[in-house]
C-alpha cells in the first residue's frame, strides 16, 4: 500500500528553468511533509518541509506547495542547476513527529545544461 | 559540520549469518532511527529509538531484528540470522528534537546477504 506516491521515476528539465516534482499522498492522517534529496553512494539530505496548516513554504530556489483537499505536494526549485541532479524523495508523517516517516519511491531529476 | 556516520560501508554476509551494524549519530542528537532501502524500492522506515528504548517499529522490524546504544556515542543494529531479502542499503538517522522531521542520514551501509 503506497501511502505517499511520486508518479514520476525521473524527470528531465533544461538548466535555467523550473522543475517542478510532485507527490500525492493518500494517508489522510499525515500532517507533516518533507523532501529529501540523494545523491549516488549518500544517505538523504533534507531539503524543506512544509506542516498542514501551511499551504507554501520557500527557502531560497525551493518551494514547496500543499494542496490538502487533493492530498498532493509539489516541490519547485527555480531556477534549476546542474547540482540539483539527484534522486528527491517526498516524505510524510501523521503526529508531527520524525518516527515512521513514510517515503515515497523518489523521482531522479536530471538538470540538461 | 557535524554529521551521522555509518560502518561499514558494505558488509557481504552468509545467509544465517549475524550482522552488525554501527552508527555514531550526531553528538547532541536524541532521536535515532534505522530505515533502509532494497535496491530500487522505497526507504522504508524500522525503527525509532529514544531515551535508551525503543518507541516505534515497523513491520519490517521482526524479532530478527534488534537496536542497542551500548555507550554514549554509538546506535547499533542487529541482525540475527540474516536472510537473502535482508540485502539492502540501511540508513541510520538521528535529529535533536524528534518533532519535527528533518532528520539526518548517515551515507549508508550496504549489506549484502549471499
Amino acid at each position: 500500500d503506497q501511502q505517499v506516491k511520486q508518479n514520476s521515476p525521473s524527470l528531465s528539465v533544461q538548466e535555467g528553468r523550473i522543475s517542478i516534482l510532485n507527490c500525492d499522498y493518500t494517508n489522510s492522517m499525515f500532517d507533516y511533509f518533507l523532501w529529501y534529496k540523494k545523491y549516488p553512494a549518500e544517505g538523504p539530505t533534507f531539503l524543506i518541509s512544509i506542516s498542514s496548516i501551511k499551504d507554501k513554504n520557500e527557502d531560497g530556489r525551493f518551494t514547496v506547495f500543499l494542496n490538502k483537499s487533493a492530498k498532493h505536494l509539489s516541490l519547485h526549485i527555480v531556477p534549476s542547476q546542474p547540482g540539483d541532479s539527484a534522486v528527491y524523495f517526498c516524505a510524510a508523517s501523521a503526529g508531527g513527529g520524525a518516527d515512521g516517516l513514510t517515503f515515497g519511491k523518489g523521482t531522479h531529476l536530471i538538470i540538461q545544461p | 559540520e557535524p554529521e551521522v556516520t555509518q560502518t561499514p560501508s558494505h558488509q557481504v554476509t552468509q545467509m544465517g549469518q549475524e550482522v552488525i551494524l554501527r552508527c555514531v549519530p550526531i553528538s547532541n542528537h536524541l532521536y535515532f532511527y534505522w530505515y533502509r532501502q532494497i535496491l530500487g524500492q522505497k526507504v522504508e522506515f524500522l525503527v525509532s529509538f529514544y531515551n535508551n528504548e525503543i518507541s516505534e517499529k515497523s513491520e519490517i522490524f521482526d524479532d530478527q531484528f534488534s537496536v542497542e546504544r551500548p555507550d554514549g556515542s554509538n546506535f547499533t543494529l542487529k541482525i540475527r540470522s540474516t536472510k537473502l531479502e535482508d540485502s539492502a542499503m540501511y540508513f541510520c538517522a538521528s535529529n535533536r528534537q524528534g518533532d519535527t522531521g528533518e532528520l539526518f542520514f548517515g551515507e549508508g551501509s550496504r549489506l549484502t546477504v549471499l
